[in-house]
């Protein structure tokens, strides 16, 4: 089941601050944060594994609250290099194997 | 090292043909995931193979299918298609093996984009 992001798009400035979201309805064990800029392939930003520990890439940090099957990606002091379509991906069990499902992205303007 | 490449880059087709994408992963990496990318649709997951075997199946109908070869690298193919099958195809592979533990990273590649006439 596709996790849901939410903002689905945000304009910033550049040095603000953003947070996005995302959420499942299924038990997770991890959930993965990628970027993709325009015409290029997702970029891998960080992976949060059940545990509630918060990863940090650069000025972008993410937390995983496991309880609420929730993830939030804190990009701070925005670059304009931090425009793009952010995608959470949530890891789930499915049979014996584990899948990883995309949200529909949210869409990070930063204007100088 | 080289990235993960799909070919072709680009292509046309009419409704009803069929196509063939091909995915070669990073060496050493023996899982290849495919991904269907529509706008406002984000990543809609096709299919993961690992070892020659189909590990998932994403819901998409019998018309897509895809197999991997003893090299790792890997194929999908769509029949008969339709003009909602215009999108851009991504393969990713990964060091994982998809039922142990430990962190399942992709590497994307650049994409195939697929439209439908």
């Amino acid at each position: 089941q596709q996790p849901v992001q939410s903002p689905q798009a945000v304009i910033l400035r550049e040095g603000e601050d953003a947070v996005i979201n995302c959420s499942s309805s299924k038990a997770l064990y991890s959930v993965h944060w990628y970027r993709q800029k325009h015409g290029e392939a997702p970029v891998f930003l960080m992976i949060l594994l059940k545990g509630g520990e918060q990863k940090g890439h650069e000025k972008i940090s993410a937390s995983f609250n496991e309880k609420k099957q929730q993830s939030s990606l804190y990009l701070t002091a925005s670059q304009l290099s931090y425009s793009g379509t952010y995608f959470c991906g949530t890891e789930m069990m499915t049979g014996s194997a584990r899948q990883l499902t995309f949200g529909s992205g949210t869409q990070l303007t930063v204007l100088p | 090292k080289a990235g993960v490449t799909q070919t072709p880059r680009y292509l046309i087709k009419t409704r009803g043909q069929q196509v063939t994408l091909s995915c070669s992963p990073i060496s050493g990496h023996r899982s290849v995931s495919w991904y269907q990318q529509t706008p406002g649709q984000g990543l809609q997951f096709l299919f993961e193979y690992f070892s020659e075997t189909q590990r998932n199946k994403g819901n998409f109908p019998g018309r897509f299918s895809g197999r991997q070869f003893s090299n790792s690298r890997s194929e999908m193919n769509v029949s008969t298609l339709e003009l909602g099958d215009s999108a851009l195809y991504l393969c990713a592979s990964s060091l994982f093996r998809p039922s142990s533990a430990g962190a399942n990273v992709l590497t994307f590649g650049a994409g195939s984009r697929l439209t439908v006439l």
